[in-house]
């Protein structure tokens, strides 16, 4: 198993703000991810986070909207830039650790007004 | 594109009974399928894989091809098995990436 720490659990936010989402992994990681989940939808890959480089983001997501980074193997931060009603979601990091397992964070649930 | 149904959003039984979730995916090839289950007020975690062929928890699912449907059974429900069930796919060489369905709540009454 692994300890995955996201911060904050939760935030409510100003139109036009952007906020920064931390994920911390307490164990040797060899790829993370950020996950969306809006209301009432599924949950939806944001982009993979790579360690020293570009997050590879997936359709629909945009590094200026989204903005990653990884500076080591065990962390990792999402910013959500000039947030928006409609960006109101629960945010979770995933990892995937040496052993080939998967696991999630217990997700950053935010709520834009 | 490659997608994940789950056409119940909620199901509802009672204790001791039989409990199937549906999950029909679209995708052509050989993917990797899983259930992940989310206990109220806990993290979403791994139910089973579907290369696992093993039951856990009482649960079992199996892939069926031809149908497309990786659907979950339970003989016996319990009121613990109460939480929200997510199936996935993920498609070869995709590097742990997964598709997710939409969710299906299932609320076993005692």
């Amino acid at each position: 198993s692994a300890v995955i720490s996201q911060k904050p659990s939760r935030d409510i936010c100003q139109r036009g703000t952007s906020l920064t989402i931390q994920c911390q992994v307490d164990s040797q990681v060899t790829m993370m991810f950020w996950y969306r989940q809006q209301p009432g939808q599924s949950l939806t890959l944001i982009a993979t986070a790579n360690q020293g480089s570009e997050a590879t983001y997936e359709s629909g997501f945009v590094i200026d909207k989204f903005p990653i980074s990884r500076p080591n193997l065990t962390f990792s931060t999402l910013t959500v830039s000039n947030m928006s009603p409609e960006d109101s979601s629960i945010y979770l990091c995933s990892v995937v650790l040496n052993t080939g397992e998967l696991f999630f964070g217990e997700g950053s649930r935010l709520t834009v007004l | 594109a490659q997608r994940v149904t789950q056409p119940e959003k909620l199901l509802s039984v009672f204790k001791g009974a039989p409990v199937e979730l549906k999950c029909n995916y679209s995708y052509s090839g050989s993917p990797e399928l899983f259930w992940y289950v989310q206990y109220s007020r806990q993290r979403l975690q791994l139910l089973l894989r579907h290369i696992s062929r093993e039951s856990i928890k009482g649960f079992t699912a199996d892939l069926n091809k031809g149908e497309t449907s990786f659907h979950l059974k339970k003989p016996f429900a319990q009121e613990e098995d109460s939480a929200m069930y997510y199936c996935a796919l993920s498609l070869p060489d995709s590097s742990y990436k997964l598709i997710f369905g939409s969710g299906t709540r299932l609320l076993v009454r005692p």
